[in-house]
């Protein structure tokens, strides 16, 4: 199985500075097609995950732009430009490439200083 | 309006059954594989099951294989989870959804909560 390994587990930051999460993950996650199945999820207190970013990079419908996703092979990020108050909750990045099993990472919690 | 609604939550004793369903609308279901995702209380997200969208491929994590089944009717839009022989860590919320991985809209329901307790 493809262990995702997310750094840091909790991130205080402050209302308007930059936040970084990083994905790690035990294998590649090129598929044979050449793209890279690596989402990204965040869960806000209370509500069901949400896809933010799918295939590394690609911000889903609806998603503000300070929201960034990179990376290849076994190492993303996720970027928050500008964090605001609405971003708190806990973030997580998961791979599709090697299945079964779907595997999630441990969780980011992201909170405001 | 797309949407996922699941269904059939409780509080149960250790050993017995529950099926969860989970009602799709407002899309393509037989499009779609579905899934099934829980969350134990305070903790991470964990995948446990799949069906293609035809039901003809199941998956399963192994810490359920030979508990949990998983189907699904398309001409009810609905996919079911079949828990048997439940244990206390299988307490949980369930979340059923789509999980998509490329530019199709990911879906997810609001979950329904599991409690195994004697």
């Amino acid at each position: 199985d493809v262990v995702m390994t997310q750094s840091p587990l909790s991130l205080p930051v402050t209302l308007g500075q930059p936040a970084s999460i990083s994905c790690r993950s035990s294998q590649s996650l090129v598929y044979s097609d050449g793209n890279t199945y690596l989402n990204w999820f965040q869960q806000r207190p209370g509500q069901s995950p949400r896809r933010l970013i799918y295939k590394v990079s690609n911000r889903d419908s609806g998603v503000p732009d300070r929201f960034s996703g990179s990376g290849s092979g076994t190492d993303f990020t996720l970027k928050i430009s500008r964090v605001e108050a609405e971003d708190v909750g806990v973030y997580y990045c998961m791979q599709a490439t090697h299945w079964p099993p779907w595997t999630f990472g441990q969780g980011t919690k992201v909170e405001i200083k | 309006q797309v949407q996922l609604v699941e269904s059939g939550g409780g509080v149960v004793q250790p050993g017995t059954s529950l099926r969860l369903s989970c009602a799709a609308s407002g899309f393509t279901f037989s499009s779609y594989g579905m899934h099934w995702v829980r969350q134990t209380p305070g903790k991470g997200l964990e995948w446990l099951s799949a069906i293609s969208h035809d039901g003809s491929n199941k998956y399963f994590t192994d810490s359920v294989k030979g508990r949990f089944t998983i189907s699904r009717d398309n001409s009810k839009n609905t996919v079911y989870l079949q828990m048997n022989s439940l244990r206390a860590e299988d307490t949980a919320m369930y979340y059923c959804t789509n999980l998509g991985i490329t530019q199709a809209p990911d879906i997810w329901g609001r979950g329904t909560m599991v409690t195994v307790s004697s």
